[in-house]
């Protein structure tokens, strides 16, 4: 079995400023991770992976995360936000079950920047 | 091409009406998904296609009926709905079918906006 807890629902930073999004992973096998980001009313985009690789990953749009096993934590970070950063970003847990490649969405986390 | 196509973008319809959803992808991928996303929620599997069968129904009620008529396409058929199935449906898809990688992520559409009147 596999969950992931977003651990803020709602972020709000101002423009320029550094932005932290905290996910936290429960996985039976060794998991890939996701972060998607949805803007109002468009579909999902992927911002990066993990896949056992490196555990810095860097993403679009200066995003980057960082698999951190022993925490079972794989937090987004962004050293300035811009104003189009602002949407609805969603950390994700894949696994394999025997119908294949599986996702586990976190709750989400609604950023908000301020000007 | 790197995308998922979908259509119509919106879709109002009534509760006795009969229409489809249409998803296309050509990135040779061999699974294909269908999502009911609700409002500040995030999405929730309805439907699995792998190699252009079923292999999930996440116990979806049946006035939804999805088909793969293809590698390339899915459609999700509706009949008879209710005001509740008002929702983003969003369609991905995925390079592996059941080959067992999971490091891969899923390219999703941008959604069909429906409305149940």
């Amino acid at each position: 079995a596999q969950s992931v807890t977003q651990l803020d629902s709602h972020v709000s930073v101002s423009e320029g400023t550094p932005v932290l999004l905290r996910c936290n992973y429960s996985s039976s096998y060794s998991p890939s991770l996701f972060w998607y980001v949805q803007h109002p009313n468009k579909g999902l985009q992927l911002l990066l992976k993990y896949t056992s690789a490196a555990t810095l990953v860097k993403g679009i749009n200066g995003f980057e995360a960082e698999f951190k096993k022993s925490e079972t934590s794989f937090h987004l970070t962004k050293p300035s936000a811009h104003m189009s950063d602002a949407a609805e970003y969603f950390c994700v847990v894949s696994a394999v079950n025997n119908a294949g490649n599986m996702l586990t969405f976190g709750g989400g986390t609604r950023l908000m920047v301020k000007p | 091409d790197t995308e998922v196509t979908q259509t119509p973008k919106h879709l109002v319809m009534g509760m006795t009406n009969k229409k489809s959803l249409k998803c296309e992808q050509h990135m040779g991928h061999r699974a294909m998904y269908w999502y009911k996303q609700k409002a500040k929620k995030p999405p929730e599997l309805m439907f699995v296609y792998s190699y252009e069968k079923l292999s999930i129904n996440e116990s979806v009620p049946s006035r939804f009926s999805p088909e793969c008529p293809n590698s390339s396409l899915l459609n999700l058929h509706l009949h008879a709905l209710q005001p509740e199935d008002s929702a983003l449906y969003l369609c991905a898809s995925s390079q592996d079918g059941d080959r067992g990688f999971s490091d891969y992520g899923y390219t999703f559409g941008s959604g069909t906006r429906l409305t149940v009147v």
